[in-house]
């Protein structure tokens, strides 16, 4: 079946810091890999997403690189400010089936 | 921007009770589903719906559970008998295209006592 492991948190990084979270999958066929991002007290955000091998995701300067040959699909920014403290989740969805699988989400909290 | 909406926020209910959760998708979206994500723990796949039935559920969505979209506009998910371990947040969600990301409501946190 399918899974999402996620890189545990929670994580802790100073503004400016540069973020690397992990993110590994196992699916059947070929998945679409998403990032979301979930604001405290609020609903779950599409953050970007990636459809094919190679494609790179990217909003608001995150990215993810879609990497078949590793299975992964890290989420980076070169920069991370105090607004972007909320936890995000790697998630997939493959073939057939609609839903959407997700890892155990990463607590990511940016100091001043 | 469009969004989904879910209502309430917040409700709290007596063990055994029936609860409906209620959410409007997005108007041309046409697969829904219903997520719950227990506190601390990850995002869980309940149920996905189109064409007015259900087209796929998990091991969670047993026969307590239960989802309609009576009038074309909202989508709705009915718990017949709370349990404790039903207390969650809940998340509606639609889309469009199933494989290029959903939208998600910004959940109804129920609260079983």
């Amino acid at each position: 079946g399918n899974s999402v492991t996620q890189m545990e948190g929670p994580v802790t990084l100073s503004e400016e810091a540069f973020l690397t979270i992990n993110c590994t999958y196992t699916a059947t066929g070929y998945p679409s890999l998403f990032w979301y991002v979930q604001y405290p007290g609020e609903g779950l955000q599409l953050l970007l997403k990636a459809t094919k091998a190679d494609d790179k995701g990217s909003n608001k300067g995150f990215e993810a690189t879609y990497r078949k040959e590793t299975t992964s699909f890290h989420l980076e920014k070169g920069s991370v400010q105090v607004s972007d403290s909320a936890v995000y989740f790697c998630a997939l969805s493959s073939g057939s089936a609609r839903q959407l699988t997700f890892g155990s989400g990463t607590q990511l909290t940016v100091l001043p | 921007e469009p969004e989904v909406t879910q209502t309430p926020s917040h409700q709290v209910t007596q063990m055994g009770q029936e609860v409906i959760l209620r959410c409007v998708p997005i108007s041309n979206h046409l697969y829904f589903y219903w997520y719950r994500q227990i506190l601390g723990q990850k995002v869980e796949f309940l149920v996905s719906f189109y064409n007015n039935e259900i087209s796929e559920k998990s091991e969670i969505f047993d026969d307590q559970f239960s989802v309609e979209r009576p009038d074309g506009s909202n989508f709705t998910l009915k718990i017949r008998s709370t349990k404790l371990e039903d207390s969650a947040m809940y998340f509606c969600a639609s889309s469009g295209e199933a494989n290029y990301g959903y939208t998600f409501g910004s959940g109804t946190r129920l609260t079983v006592v």
